[in-house]
């Protein structure tokens, strides 16, 4: 499976500013997704984001919040804008794992960024 | 009804035992499924997947798999403390093709 790198690993930011968390993939992906985990919580899906389009973003999340960027097939970033402490979660980032059949879609998951909002 | 359902637990389990993790789906359509395990502090490391009805067997874990009752299982052999996790269920639903996870359930394999 491929190598997934994230930076930063954790962070403690201020009510009303903006992080950006970038993921960092070993091998070309075509597939990468941005999820969040809420204390206590299972993983919930903020978007999908391919190389060459817009980020494809899931029911109550929106692009002014979480921008994303896929500038190419190895990298990709989730702004974390206009922080308020319920933005305090594990965000994770993850690919699919191209070697499969179609509906056989693997993904693995980078270390995750924890973030603290005060 | 929540897509992917799961008990929560606490799961306790004695060393040397075997832990048996249970997962409702509803999407009938769904073809793919996932265990992943995640240690506290940890992110989610996929452990098993399944895609046909019956058992997968891999070291110490055995998935199940009933397309028919839409349940999906883990079994965890000679559990070992080390095994103390949350162990999330995942399902590809079939009409969108994401990535659904249940809410985990949490082992604790005690010596």
């Amino acid at each position: 499976s491929a190598v997934i790198s994230q930076k930063p690993s954790r962070d403690i930011c201020q009510r009303g500013t903006s992080l950006t968390i970038q993921c960092q993939v070993d091998s070309q992906v075509t597939m990468m997704f941005w999820y969040r985990q809420q204390p206590g919580q299972s993983l919930t899906l903020i978007a999908t984001a391919n190389q060459g389009s817009e980020a494809t973003y899931e029911s109550g999340f929106v692009i002014d919040k979480f921008p994303i960027s896929r500038p190419n097939l190895t990298f990709s970033t989730l702004t974390v804008s206009n922080m308020s402490p319920e933005d305090s979660s594990i965000y994770l980032c993850s690919v699919e794992d191209e070697g499969r059949s179609k509906g056989q879609e693997t993904q693995y998951f980078g270390p995750g960024t924890r973030l603290l909002v005060l | 009804q929540k897509e992917v359902e799961q008990n929560s637990g606490p799961l306790s389990v004695p060393e040397g035992a075997i832990a048996s993790l249970n997962c409702t789906y509803s999407d009938r359509g769904s073809q793919s499924f996932f265990w992943y395990r995640q240690y506290s502090g940890k992110s989610p490391e996929l452990i098993m997947f399944i895609y046909s009805n019956g058992d997968k067997e891999d070291g110490r874990f055995t998935a199940q798999l009933n397309k028919a009752s839409q349940y999906v299982s883990l079994l965890i052999r000679d559990s070992q403390p080390s095994d103390s996790a949350t162990y999330l269920c995942a399902v590809i639903a079939g009409n969108t093709g994401k990535l659904i996870f249940g809410q985990g359930t949490t082992l604790q394999v005690k010596p």
